[in-house]
């Protein structure tokens, strides 16, 4: 089984549509990240937490929210989609603050807002 | 300017070539560098951190030169399995991690 997950894999909204995007993680790690990726941008992170009472905006928050409802579950709510939130979305995961730490990736949420 | 540049490519090289991707980061305090490797509409994977003296894997060798603010990637005797993205990251002080944009790599038979 895969050490992180997220569902759904693939969703197709429409403008003005409350979604969630949801991811588990089975690898214990205390911190979890959102990014979005969209062609030639590279990652860009959303939000991020280091443990279930901490969460921290990313460099693009804006129109997005998150829930770290467990150590192990970390959801991204889009409140009020928008055609431009139109990407493929990964949640990751990494252990800690160490200079080893790393960062393990769900297999991506591929969304399209019509 | 940018946290993390690389040159996207694309970089196209017949089997059994050594190619180099480089890798310049603007955060001079910055405290751990990586290499992940992307295939087409999956998650990035890590393919080796980057320590200071330099390290190799394999076919794979990175180099970090902290002075400079560079990080390299070599791939010695290129196979058509090495086609993918190589993403460049580094972890800041804050202990966010930044991502370049990648370099795309296709090998040709």
């Amino acid at each position: 089984d895969a050490d992180v997950t997220q569902t759904p894999r693939n969703r197709i909204t429409k403008t003005g549509k409350r979604i969630m995007l949801e991811c588990s993680q089975t690898k214990g790690h205390d911190r979890m990240y959102w990014y979005r990726q969209d062609p030639g941008l590279g990652l860009q992170l959303i939000y991020y937490s280091f443990d279930v009472k901490d969460i921290n905006k990313g460099e693009i928050s804006d129109g997005y929210s998150v829930s770290r409802q467990a150590q192990a579950k970390f959801s991204l709510s889009l409140e009020s989609a928008i055609p431009n939130q139109t990407a493929l979305y990964f949640c990751a995961t990494s252990d800690g603050p160490s200079d080893a730490d790393t960062q393990y990736f769900g297999p991506g949420t591929r969304l399209t807002v019509l | 300017r940018k946290e993390v540049e690389q040159d996207p490519g694309p970089f196209n090289v017949p089997e059994g070539a050594t190619v180099a991707f480089n890798c310049t980061y603007s955060n001079s305090a910055s405290q751990s560098f990586f290499w992940y490797r992307q295939d087409c509409r999956k998650e990035p994977k890590l393919l080796m951190s980057v320590y200071s003296s330099g390290n190799e894997d394999g076919r794979f060798t990175a180099q970090l030169n902290r002075a400079s603010q560079y990080i390299s990637l070599l791939i010695r005797d290129s196979k058509l399995s090495d086609s993918a993205t190589y993403l460049c990251v580094v972890k800041s002080t804050g202990n966010q991690f930044y991502f370049g944009t990648g370099t795309s790599l296709t090998v040709i038979p």
